[in-house]
């Protein structure tokens, strides 16, 4: 069965570091998100992205979130200057389309820690 | 946009009998509903989802029930198993099309 890869699988970083999440999702899924779930709460959405541009964004994803196709392939969140409070496991998904049909394919995630 | 409300947000049965776990959505578009399993340190898996245009869906000892007008979903888990223990999530697609999450439900089977 198709999977979305996420790597690494844990990161750890300095407070006002830049980390870069990486993700490949499903060869043809067309729509893409990032959702974070931080320790014991539930899963939010930050990002979806469709056609090589933002779709939507939430009011956590601020001027220190974007995120990047770069390659095709490769769909990549980037956090330029790290909080304590970034520290959450962070969720790639894809989906084929955007309508009530599909649903989401997640990455296995990757857990973030920022000290 | 969409809100999901989902409770209990702890709920303990013996194993074998049954669990339910109720969720309700605010944006009467959301037309697909996913509930997801997630297990410590793990993504959320999908276990069942449902479309607005059914009411109810069965997959062996999980059911899903939707009642549109009063805009609630439920999680049925029959004859309940220790590796059913995890934390379930509802979730819900609006019009804005992204998938909003409950704040999850950790179920414990009892021995």
């Amino acid at each position: 069965e198709p999977e979305v890869t996420q790597t690494p699988s844990h990161q750890v970083t300095q407070m006002g570091q830049e980390v870069i999440l990486r993700c490949v999702p499903i060869s043809n899924h067309l729509y893409f998100y990032w959702y974070r779930q931080i320790l014991g709460q539930k899963v939010e959405f930050l990002v979806s992205f469709y056609n090589n541009e933002i779709s939507e964004k939430s009011e956590i994803f601020d001027d220190q979130f974007s995120v990047e196709r770069p390659d095709g392939s490769n769909f990549t969140l980037k956090i330029r200057s790290t909080k304590l409070e970034d520290s959450a496991m962070y969720f790639c998904a894809s989906s084929e389309g955007g309508g009530p049909d599909y649903g989401y394919t997640f990455g296995s995630g990757t857990r973030l820690t920022v000290v | 946009g969409e809100n999901v409300e989902q409770h209990p947000s702890t709920l303990s049965v013996q194993e074998g009998d049954s669990a339910v776990i109720k969720c309700t959505y605010s944006d009467s578009a959301s037309n697909y509903f996913p509930w997801y399993k997630q297990e410590l340190g793990k993504r959320p898996q999908l276990i069942i989802d449902i479309r607005s245009n059914v009411g109810e869906k069965k997959d062996q000892r999980i059911a899903v029930t939707l009642n549109k007008t009063a805009k609630h979903f439920s999680l049925h888990i029959t004859e309940t198993q220790p590796e059913d223990s995890a934390v379930y999530f509802c979730a819900a697609r609006g019009r804005d099309d992204k998938i909003i999450f409950g704040k999850g439900t950790r179920l414990h089977i009892l021995p």
